[in-house]
């Protein structure tokens, strides 16, 4: 059984830094892209990030790049989301997701973890 | 983003069938047979419940079925049971972009 298990989230000021992690198991971590999803409080879902298994490619939303940054340790099965330059806008329960990716995009999530809440305020 | 376009809400009786609508474009659900649809139980995380338009994962109840016609997905619940209550997203390739996109998301009630 795939799981996905997030941490770190919490409460940080605007323009503070963040770093989510999640630890996956029951799948071989290393031959696998991985991803994070995001659900601002009553809305819907947002992809985030993604990073493919092999070469470490990495893709953003518009909305985050240059301030976040995705990577993984294959060594621990540890994936991880540096947030920095935050906004309030991006608060939001945090999915470390298990895509399918093709060769040059990921759409479909066949797993999620149970989200970590990630609130942005003064 | 632009998100796909569901209806907001539908509802039905136990028993019925109802359809969720997922309109898109011919850059993502007309042009790719890569669409997914999604339950969302309150509090809970999405569950994948169809992907590649009609399949459906393991241990998926045969009750939800998708189907396809130009720019417009769907996904249909037949027998609707109480438990079906939850919020439903699909989603989709699109051309020219490296991450998917998801749909609006459509709350059904069970009446």
């Amino acid at each position: 059984e795939v799981q996905l298990l997030e941490s770190g989230g919490g409460l940080v000021q605007p323009g503070g830094s963040l770093r989510l992690s999640c630890v996956a198991s029951g799948l071989t971590f290393s031959t696998n892209a991985m991803g994070w999803v995001r659900q601002a409080p009553g809305k819907g879902l947002e992809w985030v990030s993604s990073i493919s298994d092999s070469d470490g490619r990495t893709y953003y939303e518009d909305s985050v790049k240059g301030r976040f940054t995705i990577s993984r340790d294959s060594s621990k099965n540890t994936l991880s989301l540096q947030m920095s330059s935050l906004r309030a806008e991006d608060t939001a329960v945090y999915y470390c997701v298990k895509p399918h990716c093709g060769a040059t995009s990921c759409s479909r999530v066949d797993y999620w973890g149970q989200g970590t809440l990630v609130t942005v305020s003064s | 983003q632009s998100a796909l376009t569901q209806p907001a809400s539908v509802s039905g009786s136990p028993g019925q069938s109802i359809t969720i609508s997922c309109a898109g474009t011919s850059s993502d659900v007309g042009g790719y047979n890569f669409v997914s649809w999604y339950r969302q139980n309150p509090g809970k995380a999405p569950k994948l419940i169809i992907y590649d338009v009609t399949r459906r994962p393991s241990g998926v109840s045969d009750r939800f079925s998708g189907s396809k016609s130009g720019d417009t997905a769907s996904l249909t619940i037949s027998g609707l049971q109480a438990e079906d209550e939850a919020d439903y997203y699909c989603s989709s390739h699109r051309n020219s972009r490296n991450l998917g996109v998801f749909g609006t998301g459509t709350k059904v009630t069970v009446l």
